[in-house]
């Protein structure tokens, strides 16, 4: 089945920098990546997702790119602000179902 | 978005009874909806699959006489953790499909406390 490798666990940064997160997988038949942000005692929140047919997508202060053949994709988050703090979690979907596969989450802090 | 609601959001029950969560798809119909088990500082672990009108499948290691889960209709699903044990608090989320199985949408999660 699908593994889906996600780093760091936990990132640091101060207001008005960039964050990276970045996620591998094993399944080449994966065709879908969602991101989620998820806020202390609630729900993931779908926050960008991307196919595989598409490199990079972008909204506004959050992007993610996609490279199919190292199998690894990542989150981008611009001009962080203390309000972008959560746990991010990426996942992967194979075109052979419909379960999708997590990564381990990454708590992001940003610091006033 | 797709809404998709829990009930409670919270619950504390003694050891040894049973507790029903329920998943509801507010605005859209959910052919398929998910259970998972998320603990702190954890991923989400998905426990089993729901599909409308037809048995749960449970992911390896789940006991399904301990989880029972009904999806009775396209927007109602029910977990129910029989004879809870305090190693069953956990946060439970349900997530529901809206057609396109891309599209999953999540709830906001049942924080369950057996004592």
């Amino acid at each position: 089945g699908e593994n889906v490798e996600q780093h760091p666990s936990t990132l640091s940064v101060q207001e008005g920098d960039s964050a990276v997160i970045k996620c591998t997988y094993s399944d080449s038949a994966s065709n879908y990546f969602p991101w989620y942000k998820q806020e202390l005692g609630k729900g993931p929140q779908l926050i960008i997702d991307i196919r595989s047919n598409v490199g990079e997508k972008k909204d506004q202060r959050i992007a993610v790119t996609l490279n199919k053949t190292a199998k690894h994709f990542s989150l981008h988050i611009t001009e962080t602000q203390p309000e972008d703090s959560a746990v991010y979690f990426c996942a992967a979907i194979p075109n052979t179902g419909n379960q999708f596969y997590f990564g381990t989450g990454t708590s992001l802090t940003v610091i006033p | 978005g797709a809404v998709v609601s829990q009930h409670p959001s919270w619950v504390i029950c003694k050891s040894g009874t049973s507790v029903k969560i329920e998943c509801r798809s507010l605005d859209f119909q959910a052919t398929t909806m998910f259970w998972y088990r998320q603990f702190p500082k954890q991923s989400l672990m998905l426990m089993a699959t729901s599909n409308e009108g037809s048995k749960a499948t449970y992911e390896q290691g789940v006991e399904k006489d301990k989880f029972l889960i009904n999806h009775a209709s396209l927007t109602l699903s029910t977990l129910t953790v029989t004879s809870a044990h305090p190693e069953d608090s956990s946060f439970y989320i349900c997530s529901a499909i809206s057609g396109r199985r891309y599209e999953q949408y999540f709830g906001p999660g049942t924080r369950l406390t057996v004592t």
